[in-house]
């Protein structure tokens, strides 16, 4: 079974720009994350969804920040404009009702975000 | 809020045993995991703990006290592949509701 999928791997844009990161969680899975890490910050639980619907926005930074799950195997995470402290390595994650009841989240291996 | 203490690293001989400890404050508190991260790298999950105890998965041990807000993660027969960040991480509310996660902990292996 294919794990967490991310894309893009890398992206490096300039201030002001749009981005766009794009995450599609294992099959099955009805809970997805949004982690940011930062050597300063660590990672940090951004947003996340249960069936879709997005259950807990606290951690978005601000109203730059905005993420979306139209389905069940698709989420957005846009951040627009975009600004040089706002690069880090963006994770999403899912998990099961029972994972999370064990703690247990699936990462993908991440966008590196580079904002110049 | 949460909030999770872990030494930002520790170094440790191969072959050897090395624990690293992890204490927490959080304002709900359901279970206790641990999450390895090679450079470059997701993390990836290693261990979890609800009740007080010692979990073992092979060479990888996690205990947890509840009265102490306090667990650690256990590692033994240190090999070169086990350089890695791990990180301790606290479910506060129950459920699938997302993770708290501490610093990190950079694993040092020495030959």
């Amino acid at each position: 079974d294919a794990g967490v999928i991310q894309s893009p791997r890398h992206e490096v844009t300039e201030m002001g720009q749009e981005v766009t990161l794009r995450c599609k969680p294992i099959s099955g899975h009805d809970y997805l994350f949004w982690y940011r890490q930062t050597m300063m910050r660590g990672l940090e639980l951004l947003i996340y969804f249960n069936n879709n619907v997005p259950i807990d926005d606290s951690g978005m930074p601000e109203d730059r920040f905005s993420a979306k799950m139209p389905n069940a195997s698709f989420s957005t995470l846009k951040i627009q404009p975009s600004e040089p402290r706002d690069s880090a390595v963006y994770f999403c994650a899912s998990s099961t009702r029972s994972g999370g009841n064990t703690g247990e989240l699936f990462f993908g291996e991440g966008s590196r975000l580079t904002v110049l | 809020g949460q909030s999770l203490e872990q030494p930002s690293e520790v170094t440790a001989v191969e072959g050897a045993i090395v624990q690293i400890n992890c204490t927490y404050q959080t304002s709900g508190f359901y279970g206790l995991s641990w999450y390895q991260q090679h450079d470059g790298g997701a993390p990836t999950f290693l261990s979890y703990n609800a009740l007080d105890g010692l979990e073992e998965t092979g060479r990888f041990s996690s205990f947890l006290s509840r009265s102490d807000s306090y667990g650690y993660l256990l590692l033994q027969e240190l090999q070169m592949k086990d350089s890695a960040s791990y990180f301790c991480a606290v479910s506060p509310g129950g459920g699938a509701d997302g993770l708290t996660f501490g610093k990190g902990t950079h694993l040092i292996i020495q030959p």
